[in-house]
This record gives structure tokens, C-alpha cells and sequence, in this order.
């Protein structure tokens, strides 16, 4: 049974640039959630999708953004980069939002220049 | 304010011992706690879930939930090099609502 995948795993951007990460998660599960993880502040959630349609939202600004496709496959997209936009982004799956077990991808680590 | 508060560590335990981690949460409607474990360089993964007071019990970890004192901990028992990591408490409350993270703490399992 193949894992959640995330791509890329690294990515090097410069102030203002825009970027697109993705995440896949394992077969069947169809509620994708983002995370923001960094040094001093932890796991911070982002938001989460499921059938389509983002279901929860977290404290973070509108350059922010996702999106969920029909294979649930996810999409997270930041605008106008800034450096402290620097961080490991890590997607979780799982069956269902009601779900408790979240199973985490190995995460794309951002570095904004 | 933290909605899950973790002390960051690092606590250092030797081979053997039992490892003690603790967590607390601000917000009363949380229905479901959980403890990952994260290895430097690696993702988390779940170890323990519990939703009840009391002692929950699975191989070597422990988790104890206490509602009332709105706290969270994990006990490691006979804690082995490979332990060492950091340790994510986690809350929820229920149905469609997020999953709130502590900052984690660092395990240092000494040989």
C-alpha cells in the first residue's frame, strides 16, 4: 500500500515569488490536510479538504490557499512569498474528517531567499 | 496562549528508565488527545490515541488522560535508544474540527 507522497521535497524561492506544492494521499483516504511546521512554533494547521471542499481553515492569511481535486489529490499554493514563509509543510490523509488516524506525508521543505 | 502546551525538553532518561511526558490543553470541548512521535528529519507518526479518563495501555506507552485537570501525558516504560525523539501532543474536539498541536517535546534516551 503506497504511502502519502509530496511534492517537491525541497524547494528554494526568492521574496514574492509564488509557489505550488502537492500532496497525494494514500488510496481511499479523502480528507487531506495541510500543516506548517517550524522551530518555534510547531504544527500549525493550515486547512483541510475533503470531497472537493475545504472543511476547516486555520489562522494563517489569504496568500495561503488549496485546493482538492476528484482523486483527492491536494494542492497547497502560497503567494508573494516572505522569508518566514520558511518552514517544513507536511500534508496528512486520512479516511474522513471524522477520522482520527492522519497518516503524514514526508513533507516539502520551503526556503524562501 | 497555546491551546496545547508541552514543555520543548530535551528530557534525558537513561536506558531503562521510564520516560514521562506531559501536556496540557486550554480548550474543555476537546474530546480527543493524541500523542505522535516525530524522528529528526522525518514526519510524525501516531503512537497512542485516548478519549476517556484514565490509563490507556499499549506495549510500552502509557497515555493518561485527566479532563478535569485538562491534562494529557505519555508514560515510556524500560525507554530504549530507538525512543528518541520528539513527542507531539495533540487535541481535538470532535466531528469536523481541527487537530491542535503542541510544540513538542525532545526525548533524549541515554545508552
Amino acid at each position: 500500500k503506497a504511502g502519502v507522497t509530496q511534492t517537491p521535497r525541497y524547494l528554494i524561492k526568492t521574496r514574492g515569488q509564488q509557489v505550488t506544492l502537492s500532496c497525494s494521499p494514500i488510496s481511499g483516504h479523502r480528507s487531506v490536510s495541510w500543516y506548517q511546521q517550524t522551530p518555534g512554533q510547531g504544527l500549525q494547521f493550515l486547512f483541510e479538504y475533503f470531497s472537493e471542499t475545504q472543511r476547516n481553515k486555520g489562522n494563517f492569511p489569504g496568500r495561503f490557499s488549496g485546493r482538492q481535486f476528484s482523486n483527492s489529490r491536494s494542492e497547497m499554493n502560497v503567494s508573494t512569498l516572505e522569508l518566514g514563509d520558511s518552514a517544513l509543510y507536511l500534508c496528512a490523509g486520512r479516511i474522513s474528517p471524522t477520522e482520527d488516524t492522519q497518516y503524514f506525508g514526508p513533507g516539502t521543505r520551503l526556503t524562501v531567499l | 496562549q497555546k491551546e496545547v502546551e508541552q514543555n520543548s525538553g530535551p528530557l534525558s532518561v537513561p536506558e531503562g528508565a521510564i520516560a514521562s511526558l506531559n501536556c496540557t490543553y486550554s480548550d474543555r470541548g476537546s474530546q480527543s488527545f493524541f500523542w505522535y512521535r516525530q524522528y529528526s528529519g522525518k514526519s510524525p507518526e501516531l503512537i497512542m490515541s485516548i478519549y476517556s479518563n484514565g490509563d490507556k495501555e499499549d506495549g510500552r506507552f502509557t497515555a493518561q488522560l485527566n479532563k478535569a485537570s485538562q491534562y494529557v501525558s505519555l508514560l515510556i516504560r524500560d525507554s530504549q535508544p530507538s525512543d528518541s525523539a520528539t513527542y507531539l501532543c495533540a487535541a481535538r474536539s470532535g466531528g469536523y474540527q481541527k487537530v491542535t498541536f503542541g510544540t513538542g517535546t525532545k526525548l533524549q534516551v541515554i545508552p
